[in-house]
């Protein structure tokens, strides 16, 4: 069991680029979750999967945004036209069941992202 | 405004010290989680405690979970450096397809 895996672990990237971001869940899992966390916070939901439908977007997730799951194994965070606000650790996290009140994330170590 | 409310944000204590940490909110959770996070990395979890009065037992810490499933607390005996983190908690939303809600945090400093 290799854990949730996250890559890259940093992005620099100028205004108005576009990065792509990769997670790779546990092997068995099918949800898979996306999150931002600022400086300070906690983690803030952005979108989850169950194998590859995607369920659930949250507000936040703006449509510069765009996640992917297409064979239900690993996932990609697209943020296009990048601001400096979008500046933020993105956070992966994995979980086997089904959404039931037990359902255990496991996070990978996130993708620190800098918006110059 | 954050649907959990972690106090105190920031704490700063000597090696060998006892400390609680608390988790608050208005709404009622399914299961709520106790994660570490140290700088740069993802949270790790702790601990999940599902029925209301619940106390689970992690070596030095000591997890419990309101009666009316509400809040909780985290209780760490004789801290040690190595207790150094960010501790969130996070509770399964039960009126939002559970959806896990995090608390902004209380980061912990253990001085030798």
């Amino acid at each position: 069991d290799t854990g949730v895996s996250q890559n890259p672990r940093h992005k620099i990237t100028k205004r108005g680029q576009n990065v792509t971001f990769r997670c790779d869940p546990i092997s068995e899992h099918n949800r898979l979750y996306w999150y931002r966390q600022t400086l300070g916070q906690g983690p803030e939901f952005l979108t989850y999967f169950q194998n590859e439908a995607q369920l659930e977007k949250s507000r936040l997730l703006s449509d510069r945004f765009s996640a992917e799951r297409p064979k239900g194994s690993f996932s990609t965070l697209e943020i296009q036209r990048t601001e400096q606000g979008d500046s933020a650790m993105y956070l992966c996290a994995s979980s086997s069941q089904a959404g039931g009140a037990t359902d255990t994330q496991y996070f990978g170590p996130g993708t620190r992202l800098t918006v110059l | 405004t954050q649907l959990l409310e972690q106090s105190p944000q920031f704490l700063s204590i000597q090696e060998g010290e006892n400390l609680t940490v608390y988790c608050n909110s208005s709404s009622v959770f399914s299961s709520l989680q106790w994660y570490r996070q140290e700088p740069g990395e993802g949270p790790v979890l702790l601990v999940t405690v599902v029925t209301g009065g619940e106390v689970k037992k992690l070596k030095r810490l000591t997890f419990q979970f309101g009666d009316a499933r509400k809040d909780s607390s985290l209780h760490i005996t004789a801290a040690q450096p190595g207790d150094t983190g960010l501790y969130l908690c996070a509770g399964a939303d039960a009126l939002h397809n559970n959806d896990m809600r995090f608390g902004a945090g209380t980061r912990l400093t253990v001085k030798p």
